[in-house]
């Protein structure tokens, strides 16, 4: 296993445009996050997942973002009608269920919205 | 409010001297996990540390340990013998119960720069 893998690595966006993220986790575990960081800040909650089971959307910043994982493997965040207040690092993470082994990142989409 | 708690916002160490990165925590919960990671400048987050809410002995890895006093909810993260290429981020993080999930709340960082 590689680890976590988010793609793209880069991703630049007209104002308005949609873009979709994908992250497939380490296959064993079972728990996936997506968390923003924006520059000099540290990762911020947006949502997580259980299996297929999206167990915490509460905190995804506006209606406009949205997750899926739908076979409990790989998951896509989507982000309608960007704004430029949406470039930031877009981050997955995924654990085992005790989570005490911590949680594992993948490097990260950027996202640019000019 | 804010859960996690960096009052540094930048540490400068003398290479192979110690360091330790402060960390607060709030929470009513009484099951929790608290981590620290690294991230270096190119982006990737790496988990260092974690301390169990039970856990009587504080954690240690290699040249990081950390500094659990739970009556002060403070959870300070120590760098032994540090090195150049411990110059990074450093975010502590909690994972409290909220409802039925578990959620990871990460501080807003430390800059350590080491300094040959």
């Amino acid at each position: 296993d590689t680890g976590v893998s988010q793609n793209p690595r880069h991703k630049i966006t007209k104002r308005g445009q949609n873009v979709t993220f994908r992250c497939d986790p380490i296959s064993e575990h079972n728990r996936l996050y997506w968390y923003r960081q924006t520059l000099g800040q540290g990762p911020e909650f947006l949502t997580y997942f259980q299996n297929e089971a999206q167990l915490e959307k509460s905190r995804l910043l506006s209606d406009r973002f949205s997750a899926e994982r739908p076979k409990g493997s790989f998951s896509t965040l989507e982000i309608q009608r960007t704004e430029q207040g949406d470039s930031a690092m877009y981050l997955c993470a995924s654990s085992e269920d005790r989570g005490s082994y911590g949680y594992t990142f993948g490097s990260g989409t950027r996202l640019t919205v000019v | 409010a804010q859960k996690i708690t960096q009052t540094q916002p930048g540490m400068f160490v003398q290479e192979k001297e110690a360091v330790t990165l402060d960390c607060t925590y709030d929470t009513s919960d009484q099951s929790y996990g608290l981590f620290w990671y690294k991230q270096p400048s190119s982006g990737e987050m790496i988990f260092l540390i974690y301390q169990g809410s039970y856990d009587e002995q504080n954690a240690t890895e290699g040249r990081y340990s950390l500094n659990f006093q739970k009556a002060r909810k403070s959870a300070n993260l120590v760098i032994s013998a540090s090195q150049l290429g411990d110059s990074a981020m450093y975010f502590c993080a909690m994972r409290e119960r909220s409802g039925g999930s578990y959620i990871p709340t990460f501080g807003r960082g430390t800059s350590l720069i080491v300094h040959p």
